[in-house]
C-alpha cells in the first residue's frame, strides 16, 4: 500500500520568499505530524494533527510557520518570510491513533534557503 | 526540558553485534522508541518500549530501565545494509504523539 508522500522532494527558494510544502498521509491515519530534521540531527517535532485540529504546535519556531488540514487527511506546512536558518528537511508523519502508535513517515522534503 | 544522550558513531564488524545505548532525563516518561535511518531517507520503526525488559524482534532487541532512564538497542548478525543512524526518541505522559528525538548513532559496518 501507499506510504507518506511529501511533495516537493526537494525546494529551494531565496530568502523572505513563501513556501508550502505538502504531505499526503497513509489513507485512514488520523494522526499526522511535522518534524524538521537538521543535517547531522535527530527530527524536532513541529505540530501534530489529530484530524483536522491542532492538537500540539508548541514546537513551531515562530508566527513563520503554519500548517492546516482542513479535510483531516492532506496538510500544508506554510513557511512565510523564509530565511535560511529554514534551510533543512521537513519531515511529515502520520499514525492511526496517537500515544504509543507507530508514526510512519515521508521521505521528506529538503528545503534550501539562499 | 528532556534530555536524550546517544553515542555520536559506532563502529562494527559485520556478523558481529552491537549495543546502542540511549539514556534520557525527562519529567513524564511514557515511552521509547528507537528508529533506523539510512542516509537521505526517512526514519523507519524499529521498536517500542513503555514497559521495563527486553523486546526481541529477529535480529534486533530493545531493552528499557524506567527506573535507570536507559534503554539500549541490540543488533545481532550484522549486515553491511545495517549502517546507518538509529535514532532514540521519548514520548511523555500529556503529549504522548509528541516525539523528542535524541541526535542519533551513526553506525558502520565493515567487512
Amino acid at each position: 500500500g501507499a506510504g507518506v508522500s511529501q511533495t516537493p522532494s526537494n525546494k529551494v527558494t531565496e530568502k523572505g520568499k513563501y513556501v508550502e510544502l505538502r504531505c499526503d498521509p497513509i489513507s485512514g491515519h488520523t494522526a499526522l505530524y511535522w518534524y524538521r530534521q537538521s543535517l547531522g540531527q535527530g527530527p524536532e517535532f513541529l505540530i501534530y494533527f489529530q484530524g483536522t485540529g491542532a492538537a500540539d504546535d508548541s514546537g513551531l519556531p515562530n508566527d513563520r510557520f503554519f500548517a492546516v488540514r482542513p479535510e483531516g487527511s492532506v496538510s500544508t506546512l506554510k513557511i512565510q518570510r523564509t530565511e535560511r536558518g529554514d534551510s533543512a528537511v521537513y519531515l511529515c508523519a502520520s499514525s492511526e491513533g496517537t500515544s504509543g502508535n507507530e508514526q510512519f513517515f515521508g521521505p521528506g522534503t529538503r528545503l534550501t534557503v539562499l | 526540558g528532556q534530555n536524550i544522550d546517544q553515542p555520536t558513531e559506532m563502529t562494527a564488524t559485520e556478523g558481529a553485534i552491537v549495543q546502542i545505548n540511549c539514556t534520557y532525563q525527562t519529567s513524564g516518561f511514557n515511552g521509547l522508541f528507537w528508529y533506523q535511518q539510512h542516509a537521505g531517507e526517512a526514519p523507519t520503526f524499529l521498536s517500542y518500549n513503555v514497559l521495563d525488559g527486553l523486546e526481541e524482534k529477529g535480529r534486533f532487541s530493545s531493552f528499557l530501565s524506567r527506573s535507570k532512564g536507559y534503554s539500549y538497542l541490540l543488533l545481532k548478525e550484522l549486515q553491511m545494509k545495517d549502517s546507518a543512524s538509529y535514532l532514540c526518541a521519548v514520548s511523555l505522559t500529556g503529549t504522548a504523539s509528541k516525539l523528542t528525538f535524541g541526535t542519533g548513532t551513526r553506525l558502520q559496518v565493515t567487512l
